[in-house]
């Protein structure tokens, strides 16, 4: 079975600082890994997503992650962040051969606080 | 239609009313999941829709929890006898294929008084 861990369930930082939220995965297959966004009182929408080949991927609004195979890590960051990525950030998991397990798997999300 | 459209975007039921949740996909996505979201709990699955088809259903959290799909289209989730613990809001996503992400509807506010 796999899983996700956002350990931080609130990062604080002032505008224009860099930020990192972390996330950490289990599984025992090849995966596909996404990033997911959603603002207050609105629907999540997608940031950016692992499939193969690079492993930083590049996303909307400045955003960009790093698959580490070995420490079953992708991780997000944004080197300068603006009072509007204020949000909660979601990591998720998918094994990539689908089949009846195919579906994202969730962590329990990132709120993401910028202070000016 | 351009998106995931979902109905009603806000219930208010008495417990142990049933309910009806809608979700009306991407035309074209085969796949169709139901997510739940509760405050500080992140999204948990329910079930997954392939055409018609549910290949997975593991995350319905009881006999009262049930939904359909048809013309592999519109999905319906149908919750029974209504509980506070249903309180939550509903999530429906499509997808073309897992490799693409999902495409999330606004969602539904289900409030159980």
């Amino acid at each position: 079975a796999q899983s996700v861990t956002q350990l931080d369930s609130q990062v604080p930082v002032f505008e224009e600082a860099p930020v990192e939220l972390r996330c950490n995965y289990s599984s025992s297959v090849s995966v596909y890994l996404f990033w997911y966004v959603q603002y207050p009182n609105q629907g999540l929408q997608l940031l950016l997503k692992y499939l193969s080949g690079s492993t930083l991927v590049k996303g909307i609004n400045g955003f960009e992650a790093e698959f580490n195979k070995s420490q079953t890590s992708f991780h997000l960051r944004k080197p300068s962040v603006h009072i509007s990525d204020t949000a909660e950030y979601f990591c998720a998991v998918s094994d990539r051969y689908g089949g009846a397990t195919n579906k994202l798997i969730f962590g329990t999300g990132t709120l993401l606080a910028v202070q000016p | 239609g351009a998106g995931v459209s979902q109905s009603p975007s806000n219930k208010v039921t008495e417990k142990g009313k049933d309910v009806e949740l809608r979700c009306d996909p991407i035309s074209g996505h085969t796949a169709l999941y139901w997510y739940r979201q509760s405050l500080g709990q992140g999204l948990e699955f329910l079930i997954y829709f392939q055409g018609n088809s549910a290949p997975d259903k593991s995350g319905l959290p009881s006999d009262r929890f049930s939904a359909e799909r048809t013309g592999g289209s519109v999905s319906t989730l149908t919750i029974q006898r209504t509980q506070q613990e249903d309180s939550a809001v509903y999530l429906c996503a499509s997808s073309p294929q897992i490799r693409d992400g999902y495409t999330f509807g606004s969602g539904t506010r289900l409030t159980v008084v």
